[in-house]
């Protein structure tokens, strides 16, 4: 099991830019078997899949976030790292980094979650 | 790219059997053996309980199972146990690198 940690500020003002990093122990970012990938869940609802990334840094998003979200590695420091542009309060939720095993395709290992604060 | 369809709720008596479907389309749950179950208790990170329909993590006891027919997945829980009580969330691979998630079901153990 990998401990995946979440950090980065709780409040973040509207349009402004949402920024959280994972740091993944060891030296599993550089594993060939996962991807890396973001997850959010809003107050009270259920989870939303935000994107994801390949220790090569190649990078998948979800459709309707695709022109605000941008994902990347830092494998020299064992760390992936979520951008958000142009938040709005529906942006406000508890975000998850979590590693996806490529093999069963499935969420295999997650972070404990941070809240992010979209609030003036 | 729309939520998986799950109930809102269901419930059993410790011991008894529950059973919560996850319905979706031809493009997600019918088109791919790819679905997935995770259980997550109040304030925790979700925890994987099925993958790739039917199969389970070490560690995750057998009275959890999984199925799928058509662009339908579920999963039974049998014997429950106070434990169990939680919310459910189905995934499913969606193609082009896409996953979509369901609605989450709350499980309450009577």
């Amino acid at each position: 099991q990998l401990q995946l940690q979440e950090s980065g500020p709780g409040l973040v003002k509207p349009s402004g830019t949402l920024s959280l990093t994972c740091s993944v122990p060891g030296d599993s970012i550089n594993s060939s078997r996962h991807y890396w990938d973001w997850i959010r869940q809003p107050p009270g609802k259920g989870l939303e899949w935000i994107g994801g990334i390949y220790y090569t840094g190649r990078t998948f998003y979800r459709p309707s976030l695709k022109s605000r979200v941008t994902i990347s590695v830092d494998t020299s420091r064992n760390q992936f790292s979520l951008k958000l542009t142009s938040v709005t309060a529906a942006d406000t939720a508890v975000y998850y980094c979590a590693s996806r095993d490529i093999v069963v395709v499935a969420f295999d290992n997650w972070g404990r979650g941070t809240l992010v604060t979209v609030s003036s | 790219q729309s939520a998986l369809t799950q109930p809102p709720s269901a419930s059993g008596s410790p011991g008894q059997s529950v059973t919560i479907s996850c319905t979706g389309t031809s493009s997600d749950v019918g088109g791919y053996n790819y679905v997935s179950w995770y259980q997550q208790h109040p304030g925790k990170a979700p925890k994987l309980m099925i993958y790739e329909v039917s199969k389970r993590p070490s560690g995750v006891p057998d009275r959890f199972s999984g199925s799928k027919s058509g662009n339908t997945a579920s999963l039974t829980v049998s014997g429950l146990q106070a434990e169990d009580e939680a919310d459910y969330y189905c995934d499913s691979y969606a193609g082009s690198n896409n996953y979509v998630f369901g609605t989450g079901t709350k499980v309450t153990v009577l």
